[in-house]
């Protein structure tokens, strides 16, 4: 079973611009979270997916935003990028009919470098 | 969010159990206790969740007692490949929806030859 994919690895971009970031979560799966995680520091939530909808989302400035396709694969898109959001972005997949959201599964991340 | 407490860091030795306890006195009736492992510059990876009683898959084991304030996760046979940080996670039940995760400090596990 492939698990949660993201593109690119790397990304790097001057202060001012857009960065799209895509995931692709594990098939059957159908809920996507987007987690930032500068360096030194822990995850931090930005936005949950669920069936194509956003069902929440994390203490982030209105340019963090995303969508999730009929495929249920995501896109995060940062506007306006400033040096701060120089980070690891995390994209997860949670599986349907599970107990508990607590079982995410992550994929190997965007590392990106705002310059 | 049930508060945790798991030890700061633990030493082991290739091919030994290693047992990592968490305490979560204030866990709630509809909470799991699910535990992540990480390594550095990655993302976390699940690794066991459970409600009560024991848990066993092919990379670990989690015990929980009855009555649910600690829990043990038990990796048998550590190799070098197991340094890594362990997270243990208290919450995400299922009236909760989306939860999103939060860590703690963890507990950095040092494996050596």
């Amino acid at each position: 079973e492939a698990g949660v994919t993201q593109s690119p690895t790397h990304l790097i971009k001057t202060r001012g611009q857009q960065a799209t970031l895509r995931c692709s979560p594990i098939s059957g799966h159908t809920s996507v979270y987007w987690y930032q995680q500068a360096l030194g520091l822990g995850l931090q939530f930005l936005l949950w997916y669920d069936e194509g909808e956003e069902r929440n989302r994390g203490n982030f400035p209105p340019r963090f935003s995303g969508r999730q396709f009929p495929n249920y694969s995501s896109e995060l898109n940062v506007n306006a990028l400033e040096l701060e959001d120089s980070a690891l972005y995390l994209c997860a997949s949670h599986p349907p009919g599970t107990q508990s959201s607590y079982e995410q599964y992550f994929g190997p991340g965007t590392r990106l470098t705002v310059t | 969010l049930a508060k945790t407490t798991q030890p700061i860091s633990m030493d082991s030795y290739e091919g030994q159990e290693v047992n990592i306890t968490c305490s979560h006195n204030n866990i709630a009736t509809n909470d799991y206790i699910t535990w992540y492992q990480q390594f550095p510059s990655q993302g976390p990876r699940f690794i066991i969740q459970g409600y009560k009683t024991k848990v066993t898959n092919e990379v670990a084991s989690l015990f929980i007692p009855a009555d649910r304030k600690s829990s043990t996760l038990s990796l048998p046979r550590v190799s070098l490949s197991d340094t890594a940080v362990y997270y243990c996670l208290v919450g995400g039940g299922v009236t909760g929806g989306g939860n999103k995760l939060t860590f703690g400090t963890g507990t950095q596990l040092k494996v050596e030859l």
